[in-house]
């Protein structure tokens, strides 16, 4: 099915463990980015993209590396989890250019650092 | 003050009733997003809105540029509703989306 696929679902981390969540989509998006969901806050843009070879920071990027090295794979690293990092991650992606296009979002993955 | 604030952040209502939940913002916006998120699940797109007023059955949404301000309704609520309801403005020149901080929904039987 077309969408934009997260894996994993749930991880647990050690304080000072790296991982690497992985986003893929395959709608030919242009535009992917990085979110994360903490209880009683709006989602917050940690890393985005508008294509392939270009990355930015967003609001939250301290601590998590991006890169996009293909339009579609948008992995987010993790360097050295810290328990602040503990929340939902969300990946979306959409359309580049001009005109407004919607949102798709993966399913989320849920990290825990302990 | 947020850039997109939500109103009410929580809402109890009977099945069958009529419910309506707020987004106003400060920021000019080239589209608006209405977003549901079932508790544990992922997040789905409901409309995008850069003016007037979309209908997907029992759902309504609708804007207003100039007073910068969005309204989600529902009519004959059920409990399957009973979500979480976040409203995203996409800036203009920009591909970012600023999200408000939800409506947590909750439909009785």
């Amino acid at each position: 099915n077309a969408g934009v696929t997260q894996t994993p679902k749930f991880q647990v981390l050690k304080t000072g463990q790296s991982m690497t969540l992985q986003c893929a989509q395959d709608m030919n998006h242009e535009y992917m980015s990085w979110y994360r969901q903490d209880p009683g806050m709006g989602l917050r843009l940690i890393h985005y993209s508008v294509g392939a070879g270009i990355t930015d920071q967003g609001e939250v990027p301290n601590g998590y590396n991006v890169s996009r090295s293909t339009t579609e794979d948008f992995p987010l690293r993790l360097l050295s989890a810290a328990p602040s990092q503990t929340s939902v991650y969300f990946c979306a992606s959409s359309y580049r250019g001009q005109g407004t296009y919607g949102y798709t979002f993966g399913s989320g993955t849920r990290l825990t650092v302990v | 003050k947020n850039e997109v604030e939500q109103s009410p952040q929580n809402l109890t209502a009977q099945e069958g009733e009529f419910i309506t939940i707020n987004c106003s913002y400060s920021v000019g916006i080239s589209a608006l997003h209405w977003l549901q998120q079932h508790p544990g699940g992922g997040i789905v797109s409901l409309f995008m809105l850069s003016s007037g007023k979309k209908k997907h059955g029992r759902l309504i949404a609708t804007i207003n540029i100039q007073e910068k301000h969005s309204s989600l309704h529902i009519t004959a609520s059920h409990p399957r509703d009973s979500a979480v309801y976040i409203c995203a403005v996409k800036m203009d020149s920009s591909y970012k989306l600023i999200f408000g901080s939800g409506t947590r929904l909750l439909v009785r039987p």
